[in-house]
């Protein structure tokens, strides 16, 4: 069963601190995965892409790792804001004949304190 | 605003009643994606079309739910008969291609069913 699992469920930390997010999934075929910040009460926006042979990819703060070998990624925040507060979600998608699907993950609800 | 647009952005309904959610995708956008998502959950797939062909359907797509996307550009989904079930945050994405095309999400239409 194509599943994607995020820890921690939820996660507090003081600005300026940095923090670690976790993915693992079992979704094949594998063709991407992706992490998304979304704001309570709006859509999800895209962070990271990346596809099987790419190990680490920035977007400013934000790092994102890929292990295709042991199907686990994470999303590294460094020097978090109060903006950083939101939900972190993790995106995988399987492709089959051209046909992609998108499995999300529950997230990882993110609090940054003054 | 060139981004997706989904309207209303919220919708307060008896049960029993109909109601219908619009999405206008990015234009050239040729995917559009429509999700589901409850209180501390990610997004569940529902529907996605290219162009105006509908080309999968979640078994969470129940015979209440309908979707179209007549002419290829904008998609409404219907849901009649609503219970409080279908209360929920409903999204709706689009994308130029699959693969790793970025998929951009709208900002939601939140239901209520009371």
């Amino acid at each position: 069963k194509n599943q994607v699992e995020q820890s921690p469920q939820s996660l507090i930390i003081l600005e300026g601190k940095n923090c670690t997010l976790q993915c693992n999934y079992t979704v094949s075929p594998f063709s991407n995965l992706r992490w998304y910040k979304q704001d309570t009460g709006r859509g999800p926006v895209s962070l990271t892409i990346m596809t099987f042979s790419e190990n680490t990819k920035s977007n400013g703060r934000y790092t994102a790792t890929l292990d295709a070998d042991t199907k686990q990624s994470s999303l590294h925040i460094t020097a978090s804001q109060l903006s950083d507060s939101a939900s972190y979600i993790c995106v995988v998608s399987a492709s089959t004949s051209g046909t992609y699907k998108y499995i999300f993950g529950t997230g990882t609800r993110l609090k940054v304190l003054a | 605003d060139t981004g997706v647009s989904q309207n209303p952005r919220h919708k307060i309904t008896k049960r029993g009643q109909n109601v219908t959610f619009r999405c206008d995708p990015i234009s050239e956008h040729n995917r559009l994606y429509w999700y589901r998502q409850t209180l501390g959950q990610g997004p569940e797939f529902l529907t996605y079309f290219q162009n105006e062909a509908q080309l999968e359907k979640s078994r969470l797509l129940s015979d209440r739910f309908s979707a179209e996307r007549p002419k290829g550009s904008f998609s409404t989904l219907e849901i009649q008969r609503t219970e409080q079930g279908d209360s929920a945050m409903y999204l709706c994405a689009s994308s130029l291609g699959g693969g790793v095309a970025e998929a951009f999400f709208g900002q939601g239409t939140r239901l209520t069913v009371v």
